[in-house]
């Protein structure tokens, strides 16, 4: 099974700041996807942004980015312009063998007023 | 297009009683999938399908069963629960063969499930 590890278990910004919330993975695949997924309050589990491990370009998707190094096994996301509504559980989550994915235990981001 | 919906929302367990979470999704996937959240502990999965009448264990399936006899449809059985089952449970499916979307997971919205 691959590893993930988000870090952070908590972070906070100011409304209108920028943060960057990291994640590293572990895997022997040499294609793969990565992806980010948002869990509000509401608990439903929302998708952020995508990474296809071939493409060396950075994803973008509005004001979330994210800075993906294959050969360190990384894959940040960054959220430019952080606004109320992003405050939720932030889960960085591969994608392996059979389609299955491996989430990481999350980081729960605050966006301060 | 209702997407993935998990039936019921909430329930309410004593130990020993079973149970079946049903999993209903519309847009044809054929990867299904049964998560657990524990605070602390991401997303682990239980069981998943790759196909109608297909099932293979994940990372934490001691304790529960699963059945896919229809497509759109993957059932999560618990035959005696035990507070240890105290979670929410997460049903997710993806398309393998479409480009488009990556083959994103799509989640359904949760069931809490408390086991007394």
């Amino acid at each position: 099974a691959q590893t993930v590890t988000q870090s952070q278990p908590e972070m906070s910004v100011q409304e209108a700041e920028t943060v960057t919330l990291s994640c590293t993975y572990d895997t022997s695949e040499s294609n793969y996807y990565l992806f980010w997924y948002k869990q509000p309050p509401s608990r439903q589990m929302i998708l952020v942004i995508r990474q296809e491990a071939y493409k060396q370009q950075n994803a973008t998707e509005n004001r979330f980015s994210v800075n993906f190094q294959k050969a360190a096994k990384s894959f940040s996301l960054k959220i430019s312009d952080s606004q109320l509504g992003d405050t939720a559980m932030y889960f960085c989550a591969p994608r392996g063998p059979g389609n299955q994915f491996y989430f990481g235990t999350g980081t729960s981001l605050t966006v301060i007023p | 297009n209702a997407g993935v919906t998990q039936t019921p929302k909430f329930r309410v367990l004593k130990t020993g009683q079973s149970m079946t979470l049903l999993c209903a999704q519309d847009m044809n996937h054929e990867y299904m999938y049964w998560y657990r959240q524990d605070p602390g502990m991401g997303l682990r999965l239980i069981h998943y399908s790759v196909g109608e009448g297909t099932t293979a264990k994940g990372e934490v399936p001691d304790g529960y069963n699963v059945s896919r006899l229809k497509k759109q449809n993957f059932l999560l059985g618990l035959e005696s629960a035990a507070p240890s089952q105290t979670s929410v449970y997460f049903c997710a499916s993806s398309d393998f063969r479409t480009t488009r979307n990556y083959n994103e997971q799509f989640f359904g919205p949760g069931t809490r499930l408390t086991v007394l």
